[in-house]
């Protein structure tokens, strides 16, 4: 079955920029998307169809998608993006929904 | 501006049938899927499965034995039920609107628009 890999953690200084890596056999074949979820609350979309933001959301989040690999680039960390982020992809072969387990982005 | 509200009961026992419904508001019911996610105490999300507005329905394979999910147009809702709970079905559940094409063959799926989440216990 289709599965995507997440760090469980990654840490940065503010101001700094964070890469969040989402791996998955043949990733850069399907569109990835990436959810913000703070403690607490609902997740909020952030990225999705590999590079667009929602309206809303800030310049400083980016996202790529090649080979393997997708990657969320947070630039000019700020203390409120600190927050537990998900990978998200769509499988064909099995028309289902695939998260990756997260990882917690701490800013030091 | 779409809005999820949902509801359910929030403790059950184990045996028991989990009940949900999401209310769908201030938006298109139609060219969407919706769909049902949970998140266990201190772990991350999972895919329950979705609906779209005519019916159609996906699963999570670790999970179809036990889920139907339906939909009621005439009132832009949808519902998950999930039979036979345990413990190890505790946890928060969000109601979600999906976003599905294709582009270049190659298909994207988001979900732009969650619910605020109902916690579910299963305790005896």
């Amino acid at each position: 079955s289709f599965e995507l890999t997440q760090p469980p953690s990654v840490s940065v200084s503010p101001g700094q920029t964070a890469s969040i890596t989402c791996s998955g056999d043949k990733l850069g074949d399907k569109y990835a998307c990436w959810y913000q979820q703070k403690p607490g609350q609902s997740p909020v979309l952030v990225i999705y169809e590999d590079t667009k933001r929602p309206s809303g959301i800030p310049e400083r989040f980016s996202g790529s998608n090649s080979g393997n690999i997708a990657t969320l680039t947070i630039s000019e960390t700020q203390a409120m993006d600190e927050a537990d982020y998900y990978c998200q992809a769509w499988d064909s072969t099995t028309s289902c929904v695939v998260f990756g387990g997260g990882t917690k982005l701490t800013v030091l | 501006q779409a809005q999820l509200q949902q509801w359910g009961a929030g403790l059950l026992k184990p045996s028991e049938t989990l009940s949900l419904t999401c209310a769908v508001y201030g938006g298109s019911f139609s060219g969407y899927y919706w769909s049902w996610i949970r998140q266990p105490p201190g772990k991350g999300l999972e895919w329950i499965g979705e609906i779209n507005h005519s019916g159609s329905t996906n699963y999570n394979p670790s999970l179809k034995s036990r889920v139907t999910i339906s939909v009621d147009t005439s009132k832009n809702q949808f519902s998950l039920k999930l039979s036979s709970v345990t413990a190890a079905d505790t946890a928060v559940y969000y109601c979600a609107r999906g976003q599905f094409g294709s582009i270049s063959s190659y298909y994207y799926y988001y979900m732009d628009v969650w619910g605020k989440g109902t916690t579910v216990t299963v305790s005896s």
